[in-house]
């Protein structure tokens, strides 16, 4: 059974301070890690996607992959009120194209 | 297309009734995948396209559910008898297939059932 667990949330961020979302999945042979980031009534998109253990920075935003502990997490530096939205993890199971499996995400609110 | 194309945007039908929804992929990408997303949910798997192999159907809920992909690009996501407990906003995406490749979504189908 292929899990991936999210603190729903809401998770609330004063603006300017880093947002920390963090994720775990249960099957060790997990390949490669996703972070999507959903506005209310619109698609997920695509953030950021990690495969190797340690950091990957990209503008404000940084993911964090630990294979041993099977957790990923997101850190949103400089939190703007547009950040606000659902941050869905998902993991992908091989190296291929199979399909993501998805948290149920975490709701983030930056406060002004 | 530039992105993934679905239609219809928005969908109400009576219970008991078929619905159609249609998906087409970016231009070039031969991976293609359909999710549901119920209000307040996560994204669960329905379906994946690769090629020309046979679909993983893995994730379709029921027999009422059904997809195909003619000639490798559109698909169309068909659900017969509807029921309440299918009011969801189906998500198709696609990728380029290969190793490490990400899935880019399309805006959704708003499917409703009274």
């Amino acid at each position: 059974q292929k899990e991936v667990e999210q603190n729903s949330g809401p998770l609330s961020v004063p603006e300017g301070a880093i947002a920390s979302l963090n994720c775990t999945y249960s099957d060790r042979g997990s390949q490669s890690f996703f972070w999507y980031r959903q506005y209310s009534g619109k698609s997920p998109e695509l953030i950021m996607f990690i495969y190797s253990n340690g950091d990957k920075e990209d503008g404000r935003f940084t993911a964090q992959l630990n294979k041993a502990s099977q957790y990923v997490s997101l850190l949103i530096r400089d939190s703007q009120p547009s950040d606000s939205a659902t941050y869905l993890c998902a993991v992908r199971i091989g190296g291929g194209a199979d399909g993501l499996t998805f948290g149920k995400g975490t709701h983030l609110i930056i406060q002004p | 297309g530039a992105g993934v194309s679905q239609s219809p945007s928005n969908k109400v039908t009576e219970k008991g009734k078929d619905v159609e929804l249609r998906c087409d992929p970016i231009s070039g990408h031969t991976a293609l995948y359909w999710y549901r997303q119920s209000l307040g949910q996560g994204l669960e798997f329905l379906i994946y396209f690769q090629g020309n192999s046979a679909p993983d159907k893995s994730g379709l809920p029921s027999d009422r559910f059904s997809a195909e992909r003619t000639g490798g690009s559109v698909s169309t996501l068909t659900i017969q008898r509807t029921q309440q407990e299918d009011s969801a906003v189906y998500l198709c995406a696609s990728s380029d297939g290969s190793g490490g490749n990400t899935i880019y979504f399309g805006e959704g189908s708003w499917l409703t059932v009274v």
